[in-house]
């Protein structure tokens, strides 16, 4: 139930195209799922995050959608240029006895060909 | 600059050695992590820390140990008894209070074994 499922696991997309990341959680009690960007040998920055009673938010051109009744949500990422080529991780936060913890998906393999 | 310093960013380990990576934080935070990247396994929780002297385990704590003297600092030491050590490293801090609860993360450590 803690489990956070990502695909694709890799993804190829022209530059200028529209890439896609879905995500699925079975654990209610997650409050709070952000999106982390991972370039090759650095650690994860934090790129958008949104809450559960929020449907949709956009940040320039990553727009997170969020279905609380399919209990899924995604990243898009609009005219994708080839510096977003990297690896992306959806993640669901849970709190348990104060303890803020966070739940990764597997990670998506992004690259942009210009 | 405020941020989480790893060091180092390449460690080797020998047989029946017990090796340990550095976290500090000038951040503020009174929480800490330690994760685990594997290749296509997203990041495992191995500990974390929510005040000074106290930390919890994680999902695969077993041949890792921790300790939180200090509020800036969760250094992380990789046993002899973990038999597959070869991993990504990441530390995190976050705030506790749940508006400040986004986890910011290290540039990782990067352990093999000789």
């Amino acid at each position: 139930q803690q489990q956070v499922k990502q695909s694709p696991q890799s993804l190829i997309v022209q530059k200028g195209g529209i890439s896609i990341i879905n995500c699925a959680y079975e654990n209610t009690a997650f409050d709070y799922f952000p999106w982390y960007q991972q370039f090759p040998g650095k650690g994860p920055a934090l790129l958008i995050a949104i809450r559960p009673d929020v449907s949709e938010k956009k940040e320039g051109r990553f727009t997170i959608s969020f279905n609380k009744s399919a209990k899924q949500f995604s990243l898009h990422i609009m005219d994708s240029q080839p510096g977003d080529s990297a690896t992306y991780f959806c993640a669901a936060k849970s709190n348990i006895q104060g303890a803020q913890k966070l739940v990764f998906g597997q990670g998506t393999r992004l690259t942009i060909n210009p | 600059d405020g941020g989480i310093t790893q060091s180092p960013k390449y460690l080797f380990r020998k047989e029946g050695q017990n090796v340990t990576l550095s976290c500090e934080q000038n951040l503020n935070h009174d929480a800490m992590y330690w994760y685990r990247q594997d290749p296509g396994q997203g990041l495992r929780l191995i500990y974390y820390s929510q005040i000074v002297n106290d930390f919890q385990k994680g999902d695969i704590a077993e041949g890792y140990s921790v300790s939180r003297e200090k509020k800036e600092s969760f250094p992380l030491t990789v046993t002899s008894a973990q038999k597959n050590p070869t991993a990504f490293y990441l530390c995190a801090s976050s705030g506790v209070a749940v508006a400040k609860n986004i986890q910011y993360f290290g540039a990782g450590t990067r352990l093999s074994v000789l």
